[in-house]
């Protein structure tokens, strides 16, 4: 079953603007993590928060993360045309089980 | 350093045929994991591994799919016999412990 799912599903912003994604997710987690995508190639992984962190930075992006509400965003500062790519949250499967669920990600496209 | 290689890119089959996709992961990583990504269902963990030893193939779709893990440095996903249903891009990933993943390429298959 999905754990995680981004929302909205795809947006289209101009350069320079903020992007904000979020997610929501089911299960209790131990982490979550977000993902870029660019067309055609693999994931890459962009920063991972832990269920303990409510808040983390990494340069121009922002994740925060509400347990209470099991929901996360990711905002993306300043934005350029290459952080056009698809965005992903991906959480921990639980129960020990290792490996992740992903949702279905954003769509981010960066008008010029 | 190199980073996870898959191989092929892209592989075009007719139905029936049985179809082997490899994966070297990165040098030291523990944990492997075969991934498949379609438009319906997004990205679908099939199966991993820790330390060669396959975990958890609880996402495989049915007896027509296998992975084998032979050694630390190499795998593979095979589909005999392959199906129209299988198109789809292949991931695999691998990690240091259970966390952040690291994705290739991927493998692009068409079954015909």
């Amino acid at each position: 079953s999905q754990q995680g799912e981004e929302d909205p599903q795809a947006l289209s912003i101009q350069e320079g603007e903020n992007a904000t994604m979020n997610c929501s997710y089911k299960t209790s987690i131990n982490n979550l993590q977000w993902y870029r995508q660019n067309s055609g190639r693999g994931l890459v992984h962009l920063i991972l928060i832990r269920s303990n962190e409510r808040e983390k930075h990494s340069g121009r992006l922002r994740v925060t993360l509400d347990t209470s509400k099991k929901s996360s965003s990711l905002l993306i500062t300043a934005s350029r045309a290459a952080d056009t790519a698809s965005y992903f949250c991906a959480t921990d499967r639980g129960g020990g089980a290792d490996g992740l669920t992903f949702g279905k990600g954003t769509h981010l496209i960066i008008q010029p | 350093d190199a980073g996870v290689i898959q191989s092929p890119r892209h592989e075009v089959t007719e139905m029936g045929q049985e179809v082997t996709l490899r994966c070297k992961p990165i040098s030291g990583h523990d944990y492997l994991f075969w991934y498949r990504q379609t438009m319906m269902r997004g990205l679908e963990l099939l199966i991993y591994f820790n330390n060669n030893v396959p975990i958890d193939d609880s996402g495989m779709p049915e007896d027509r799919f296998s992975a084998k893990m032979p050694n630390a440095s190499f795998s593979t996903l095979k589909i005999q016999p392959s199906e129209p249903r299988d198109s789809a891009v292949y991931f695999c990933a691998s990690s240091l412990g259970a966390n952040t993943q690291y994705f290739g390429p991927g493998t692009r298959l068409t079954v015909l």
